[in-house]
């Protein structure tokens, strides 16, 4: 399986945009980048997901580096509901259903 | 919509009583996946079910524990006995076709006393 690191905790001011980095330096060229998120007490959250090119909806856009090696979560406006514990998941490209979730970054919105 | 429904939000029991939890997927659905969260361990995958049968149950921890999905639009995770250390956040997801964004239901919260 293909592992991410990411950073333990972030913070951003309310309005501004947060920036959220991950490595996957072991990607395979049929896995796809999965970005969940889990608000304290709640379900995970889908946000977004990507193969090789950019992608961006209503919630957040997604830049993957032309290696696929690295990628970036953009909450383009953050506010204190997007306080919350990000998790960047390579699905397992044999297994495609899994999703192994690390340890996550721990985003703390300031107001 | 509704999503993904899970039962009972809050379930508090003694060692060696059993545990059932439950889940109905989003409609349509044909994957279900059973997870389990605890501070030690993060989020796991316990078993994976693709159009009612099961088809990865390697996350399953012990014979104490068992799953069914009886047709698509409901399961069950059981525990007997249930132990001190099963407690934990359960959450059940589905998702439309294997290897499709799945979506979480809210979880249900287990203590075993």
């Amino acid at each position: 399986d293909a592992k991410t690191t990411q950073p333990t905790s972030m913070d951003c001011a309310e309005g501004r945009a947060a920036n959220l980095p991950c490595n996957h330096s072991t990607i395979s060229g049929n896995e796809y980048v999965y970005w969940y998120r889990q608000i304290h007490s709640q379900g995970p959250q889908y946000i977004i997901h990507g193969l090789k090119n950019n992608e961006t909806n209503e919630m957040a856009s997604l830049i993957i580096t032309e290696e696929r090696k690295s990628s970036t979560l953009i909450l383009p406006h953050a506010t204190l509901r997007d306080t919350a514990v990000y998790y960047c998941i390579v699905s397992d490209g044999d297994s495609s259903y899994k999703l192994i979730f690390g340890s996550g970054t721990r985003l703390l919105v300031r107001p | 919509d509704a999503g993904v429904i899970q039962s009972p939000r809050h379930e508090v029991t003694e060692m060696g009583q059993e545990v059932t939890l439950r889940c109905k997927p989003i409609s349509g659905h044909n994957s279900l996946f059973w997870y389990r969260q605890t501070m030690m361990r993060g989020l796991e995958l316990l078993i994976y079910f693709n159009n009612n049968v099961p088809i990865d149950d390697s996350g399953m921890p012990e014979d104490r524990f068992s799953a069914k999905m009886p047709n698509a639009s409901f399961s069950t995770l059981k525990i007997q006995p249930s132990e001190p250390r099963d407690s934990a956040v359960y959450f059940c997801a589905s998702s439309l076709l294997a290897g499709y964004t799945q979506y979480f239901g809210p979880g249900t919260r287990l203590t075993v006393l």
